[in-house]
Parts: structure tokens; sequence; C-alpha cells
């Protein structure tokens, strides 16, 4: 059964630094992997999606890099914001249904 | 689009009645995934459908958990008799394959059973 890991569980930068929140998971056959974004009480936000052949995937300050062999993938957020506070989830895809980690929460304060 | 649409956004019930939650997926989207997240054990997939019909429910924690899709545009879940265990979010999902393409979630149903 693929596990997915993510590291710290919990994370408090000052606003304008750079970040990385990291994922890893135990079987390395898998189609895809998600990062998402939950705010409190809310759903989840697709952020960057890559796939297996994929290195990696940018959108405006965010970069998901994905490692296949060593079962690694690291979100980069960069010069952070306050309005990047909301917990940070990975997810890989070994078939049809998602494996969730369980999360970074991420505070940015001003 | 509208994106994944589910009601109702909060339900508080009492242990022993019935639970209806429901959800309405992206408009040709072929897959539709039933999640649950709780503190514990975090999002599990409960059960999906392909063309409205159900692929695996081995995900479904028990036979008072029930889900349909009767057509491409809804799908429900029930739990018949609710217990405080089942106090969680339950989230829909859908997406145009399952392999390949992203997932999108609908906002979640907030269900507490007292």
């Amino acid at each position: 059964k693929q596990e997915v890991t993510q590291i710290p569980a919990a994370l408090s930068v000052p606003e304008g630094e750079n970040l990385v929140l990291n994922c890893s998971f135990t079987d390395s056959a898998i189609y895809n992997l998600q990062w998402f974004r939950q705010d409190p009480g809310k759903g989840l936000t697709s952020l960057l999606l890559i796939q297996s052949s994929q290195r990696e995937q940018t959108s405006g300050r965010l970069n998901a890099s994905l490692d296949k062999s060593s079962g690694r993938s690291t979100l980069y957020i960069a010069a952070s914001q306050p309005g990047d506070s909301a917990t940070y989830l990975c997810a890989v895809s070994s078939g049809y249904a998602l494996n969730f980690g369980k999360g970074t929460s991420l505070l940015v304060t001003p | 689009d509208a994106g994944v649409i589910q009601s109702p956004r909060h339900e508080v019930t009492e242990m022993g009645q019935e639970v209806t939650l429901r959800c309405k997926p992206i408009s040709g989207h072929d897959y539709l995934f039933w999640y649950r997240q709780t503190m514990m054990r975090g999002l599990e997939l409960l059960i999906y459908f392909n063309n409205n019909v159900p692929i695996d429910d081995s995900g479904m924690p028990e036979d008072r958990f029930s889900a349909k899709m009767p057509n491409a545009s809804f799908s429900t879940l029930k739990i018949q008799p609710s217990e405080p265990r089942d106090s969680a979010v339950y989230f829909c999902a859908s997406s145009l394959t399952a392999y390949y393409n992203e997932q999108f979630f609908g906002p979640g149903t907030r269900l507490t059973v007292l």
C-alpha cells in the first residue's frame, strides 16, 4: 500500500521567506503527484499536477519537483505571503485513487 | 463551470438517524470519487464511480455506508444508521480520467453525529 509522508507537519515563517515543503512516498510506480492547498473549513484547491514523466511544474511563485526513483517531491514557495497560510497536501496517484499525506500546516507571519 | 458542488455544507444529526450527502460533479467528468477526512486518518477514498458505475467500494467502512450515482450529474452517499464515529468531512471529487488527470474537489460536507 502506498504510504505518503509529509515533513514538517507544521511550519511558521516570516513573510518574504522562501520555503520548501517535503513529500515522500513508498512506491515509485505512480501516475502523477498533485499538490493541494486546504484552507480551514474549506475544500481542496489543486495547485500543481506533475505527471510521472515530468521533473517539475511551475505556477507563479510555486514550483513543484518530482524525483520518482527516490520517492520524493518538494513544493517550493517563493517570497511567502500571509495569504499563503494554509495546509498543503501532497497526493500520489498509483491508479485511480489518490493517496494523501497528512499535510504541512503553514503559517506566514507579517 | 461551477466546479464540484456538494450539499449540505454542514450536517448535524443524532446517532441512529439516516444521513444523505449529495454531489454534482463537473460536467463531462467520467470519474467521481468520495473521500472522507478525519484528524486521525487524514483523507481516505471511500468509493469511486466510472460512467455512473461503482468500480471500487473497498474503502467503504461498513454496510451502513452506501453510495449511488443515478446519472452523470448526481451522486449520493448515505449513512444509515449514523454513529458518532462517522463524524468527519466528506469530500466529493471528479476527474476526466482516473490515472493522468487532476482530481477536482468540492467544498466538502462537515458531518457531526451526536
